[in-house]
């Protein structure tokens, strides 16, 4: 079965920082999407960033980027330049043949001032 | 406006009782897909399906039924609720089998009491 592990509980930095998020997946497929979802303090859910397995380079979206290290089977989340409003719970995603997507139990981010 | 749109926000039901949540997306997607949130624990998958007339059991089916009688709607059955019930549902639909980006609705806070 896939699995998605996020092993970073929660991780406070101070804003206008960087701070990176890890996740490593486990899949039999040869080819495969990842996501990465924030989910604000409303509870809402939105996509943010995703990676392709065939593609080398990373996906940059404003200020997030991917660091995606095949061999190691990780996907990390990096925000540069991070605000306030970016203290979320954020969740890293893998796409099965299926369709279905299997997520992470998710990273807390606190941005302080 | 938002293109995921779930109903009601909010249910208060009792051990025994029928609860049905209602999702409707004006994405035109073929996939959609509920989710359960518990504090601490990411998303996990109930049912979902590719389309009008299909649904498929997800990692967590037992107690609930799903019904697709339209692209737009897709309802999440709960024939006899248990206070085990008591979660956060989300729907959402996903733009195509081969990537599958989500797009989420804001939530249903279920009880069961």
């Amino acid at each position: 079965a896939q699995k998605v592990t996020q092993t970073q509980t929660s991780i406070s930095v101070v804003e206008k920082t960087t701070v990176t998020m890890d996740c490593v997946y486990e899949t039999r497929d040869s080819s495969y999407f990842l996501f990465w979802y924030k989910q604000t303090a409303s509870g809402e859910i939105v996509f943010l960033i995703r990676q392709d397995s065939y593609k080398k380079e990373n996906a940059t979206v404003g200020h997030y980027s991917l660091n995606f290290q095949k061999p190691k089977s990780s996907i990390g989340l990096i925000i540069t330049a991070t605000q306030i409003e970016d203290s979320a719970v954020y969740f890293c995603a893998m796409r099965e043949n299926t369709g279905k997507l299997t997520f992470g139990d998710g990273t807390v981010l606190t941005v302080k001032p | 406006e938002a293109a995921v749109t779930q109903s009601p926000r909010n249910k208060v039901a009792v051990t025994g009782g029928k609860v049905t949540l209602s999702c409707n997306q004006t994405n035109n997607h073929n996939n959609m897909y509920w989710y359960r949130q518990d504090t601490g624990h990411g998303l996990r998958l109930i049912h979902y399906s590719y389309g009008a007339g299909s649904t498929e059991k997800g990692d967590i089916p037992d107690g609930y039924k799903a019904s697709r009688p339209s692209q737009e709607n897709f309802s999440l059955i709960l024939e006899l609720a248990t206070p085990s019930q008591t979660s956060v549902y989300f729907c959402a639909s996903g733009d195509d089998l081969l990537v599958n980006t989500l797009y989420f609705g804001a939530g249903t806070r279920l009880s069961v009491l």
